[in-house]
């Protein structure tokens, strides 16, 4: 069974850093590209990037550049998000996903929530 | 981007109803189109992808038609466990973009 398990809710400062977790089991996690997604309350589902663990490329969406970093650690088969300097509209609910055998999102973590405030 | 423009944001519906919810691109996706269905607190789940195909378990009573910047989700026989928010996802370009979801509720 494939399971997505993200780390837990996260309160952070303005112009902070966070840096979230998604450790995947049920499949090889090379097999398969990681992808994040934002869902905040003013702008609905976002998709944020994607990375490639076989190869560690990464993908994002142009909005998204210089706001969220993509790695990923083939040896514990988990994927990461940073986020850098945080503002009141980073806060949202972060989910990892991952693509089924077509190209749509099939699984998805439990979420982060992400918190901004001082 | 292309741009998804859901409707309606909210409906209300009777148990055993018939709802249908539209979902519209700013351009041709070529029926690279997704419904997710998402209840409070969970993540969202994948129903129907390729406007018109089933995900696996999931009930019948969805369906999605549709082609060009035009696409429906339509739900038989509404139940108490659809009351949901609904999105519609295109993957036709990158990035790929999401519609602002519909609310369902129980009248």
């Amino acid at each position: 069974e494939v399971k997505l398990q993200q780390s837990g809710d996260e309160l952070v400062r303005p112009g902070a850093s966070v840096k979230m977790s998604c450790k995947a089991s049920g499949y090889t996690f090379t097999d398969y590209a990681m992808h994040w997604v934002k869902q905040s309350p003013g702008q609905g589902l976002e998709w944020i990037g994607t990375i490639i663990p076989l190869i560690d490329t990464t993908s994002y969406n142009q909005k998204f550049k210089g706001k969220a970093t993509l790695t990923a650690d083939k040896s514990s088969n988990t994927a990461y998000m940073e986020l850098s300097r945080l503002t009141s509209e980073d806060s949202a609910v972060y989910y990892c996903a991952r693509y089924g055998s077509w190209d749509w999102f099939a699984y998805w973590g439990q979420g982060t929530l992400v918190t901004v405030s001082s | 981007d292309i741009q998804m423009t859901q409707s309606p944001a909210s409906l209300s519906a009777s148990l055993g109803e018939t709802v249908t919810i539209e979902c519209l691109a700013s351009e041709d996706i070529y029926s690279n189109l997704a419904w997710y269905q998402q209840k409070p607190g969970k993540s969202p789940q994948l129903l129907i992808y390729y406007a018109n195909s089933l995900n696996d378990g999931v009930p019948s009573r969805f369906s999605g038609s549709g082609s060009g910047t035009q696409y429906s989700l339509k739900i038989n026989s509404l139940q108490s466990e659809d009351v949901s928010i609904y999105f519609c996802q295109q993957n036709y370009d990158s990035p790929n973009t999401f519609g602002a979801g519909t609310k369902l509720e129980l009248k």
